[in-house]
């Protein structure tokens, strides 16, 4: 079955530095998602991404973030300036459609800002 | 700001017992999934219910969506040490934009 792999599984990085984590979607899926979990807390939404643009954003997803699809493929979330409170699990999911059909998560990324 | 709010966020049962999982959320939505997630792991996709009066089940998992009530429900029916995990609720605010919910904690007790 078709998955949402994501690598690193586990990057740690000094604050202040830029980290990019890498996601590779299921590849007939259209939406595209980022989302991070500290540690024992609830999910949270971080950006969804559609025909090579931002479809959404919360409030967390600030000018330190970015996200690219720099090819058919991969499809990246970069911080540019990392802090302490950027450190947690950050999965990417995909979906076939933005609405009705049930979104796929990668295994996640955890980073770990020192 | 949508809130979307779990109870119980922890929940001890015993195996064969039937217990139910309320979402509660704050704003307008007739979109709500249901994940599953094993500690460590990633989420697992259980529900995705679109509309005001649906029911949906597998195995021992049974989700619904009140609309009107901006509420939902996992009712798990006689319930086994496999179901142990964290179920999260997830409201799809604007079209593309998701909330979840604070998670349950579920364990059964042999």
């Amino acid at each position: 079955e078709p998955e949402v792999t994501q690598t690193p599984s586990h990057q740690v990085t000094q604050m202040g530095q830029e980290v990019i984590l890498r996601c590779v979607p299921i590849s007939n899926h259209l939406y595209f998602y980022w989302y991070r979990q500290i540690l024992g807390q609830k999910v949270e939404f971080l950006v969804s991404f559609y025909n090579n643009e931002i479809s959404e954003k919360s409030e967390i997803f600030d000018d330190q973030f970015s996200v690219e699809r720099p090819d058919g493929s991969n499809f990246t979330l970069k911080i540019r300036s990392t802090k302490l409170e950027d450190s947690a699990m950050y999965f990417c999911a995909s979906s076939v459609d933005a609405v009705g059909q049930p979104q796929h998560f990668g295994d996640g990324t955890r980073l770990s800002i020192l | 700001e949508l809130k979307v709010e779990q109870n119980p966020l922890f929940l001890s049962m015993q195996e064969g017992k039937n217990y139910t999982i309320y979402c509660n959320y704050s704003t307008t939505s007739d979109r709500l999934y249901w994940y599953r997630q094993d500690p460590g792991k990633s989420l697992e996709s259980l529900f995705v219910l679109l509309s005001n009066g649906a029911v949906k089940q597998e195995g021992r998992l049974m989700a619904s969506l009140d609309t009107k009530a901006r509420l939902s429900t996992l009712h798990i029916t006689a319930a086994v040490h496999d179901l142990s995990a964290t179920y999260f609720c997830a409201v799809d605010y604007t079209g593309n934009q998701f909330y979840f919910g604070t998670g349950t904690s579920l364990t059964v007790i042999p």
